[in-house]
C-alpha cells in the first residue's frame, strides 16, 4: 500500500519560500507523477503542480513564477518550495500520485498546515 | 482555465435516502472527471474517476454518470461516513480546477 507523508515547518514568515517534502513509502517513486494541492482554511481545492519521477514539471499558471517541484529518486521524495509567500499561501498542503499526466490523484498524504505570519 | 461549478452547496439528507450531486463544466473535458470525498481534518479520497468508474474499494452505493459538460455523482442510501464534502476535478486540460464542494449534511 503506498503511502505519502508531508513533511516541512508549520510557519512561514512573509516574504520567505515554504519549502515542503514528501516521502512516498510502500512502492517506488519512479514512473509516476507526483503532485502538491493545498486547500486555503474552510476553502476548496488549489491544484500547484506535478513532477514526472525523471524531472519534468507542469505548473498552475497562477503560481508558476513562484514554485519549484523537483523529485529526488534516491530517496523516495519529492518536494515543493514557494518563495516569496504572504498570508494568502496560508493553507493545508497535500502530496499526492497521479499514475500518469491525465490522470485523477488516487494516493494522498494526510496534509499539512503551513501558516503564513510574522 | 476550465471552470467546475458544482450544485447544490449544500445537501441536507436523511441516512437511508438517496442523493444527487451535479458539476458542470465551462467546456466539455470529455469524460476526464473525477469525484472526491473528503471528511473533517481528512485529506479527499477518490471516489470516481473517468466519470463513471469506481476507485478500489469504493462501495456500490456510490455511481457517477455524465459525459461533457454535465456529471452527477449518485449516492444511494446514505450511510452515516457519507456526510461528508465532495468534490469533482477535471483531468482533461491542464491546469487541473476543481469545483468549490457539495456539502452532503444530516
Amino acid at each position: 500500500q503506498v503511502q505519502l507523508q508531508e513533511s516541512g515547518p508549520g510557519l512561514v514568515k512573509p516574504s520567505e519560500t515554504l519549502s515542503l517534502t514528501c516521502t512516498v513509502s510502500g512502492g517506488s517513486i519512479t514512473s509516476y507523477y507526483w503532485t502538491w494541492i493545498r486547500q486555503p482554511p474552510g476553502k476548496g481545492l488549489e491544484w500547484i503542480g506535478y513532477i514526472y519521477y525523471s524531472g519534468s514539471t507542469n505548473y498552475t499558471p497562477s503560481l508558476k513564477s513562484r514554485v519549484t517541484i523537483s523529485v529526488d529518486t534516491s530517496k523516495n521524495q519529492f518536494s515543493l518550495r514557494l518563495s516569496s509567500v504572504t498570508a494568502a499561501d496560508t493553507a493545508v498542503y497535500y502530496c499526492a500520485r497521479r499514475m500518469w499526466a491525465a490522470a485523477p490523484m488516487d494516493y494522498w498524504g494526510q496534509g499539512t498546515l503551513v501558516t503564513v505570519s510574522s | 482555465e476550465i471552470v467546475m461549478t458544482q450544485s447544490p452547496a449544500t445537501l441536507s439528507v436523511s441516512p437511508g435516502e438517496g442523493a444527487t450531486l451535479a458539476c458542470r463544466a465551462s467546456q466539455s473535458v470529455s469524460n476526464y472527471l473525477a469525484w472526491y470525498q473528503q471528511k473533517v481534518g481528512q485529506a479527499p479520497r477518490l471516489l470516481i474517476y473517468g466519470a463513471s468508474t469506481r476507485a478500489t474499494g469504493i462501495p456500490a452505493r456510490f455511481s457517477g454518470s455524465g459525459s461533457g459538460t454535465e456529471f452527477t455523482l449518485t449516492i444511494s442510501s446514505l450511510q452515516s461516513e457519507d456526510f461528508a464534502v465532495y468534490y469533482c476535478q477535471q483531468y482533461n486540460y491542464w491546469p487541473d480546477t476543481f469545483g468549490q464542494g457539495t456539502k452532503l449534511e444530516i
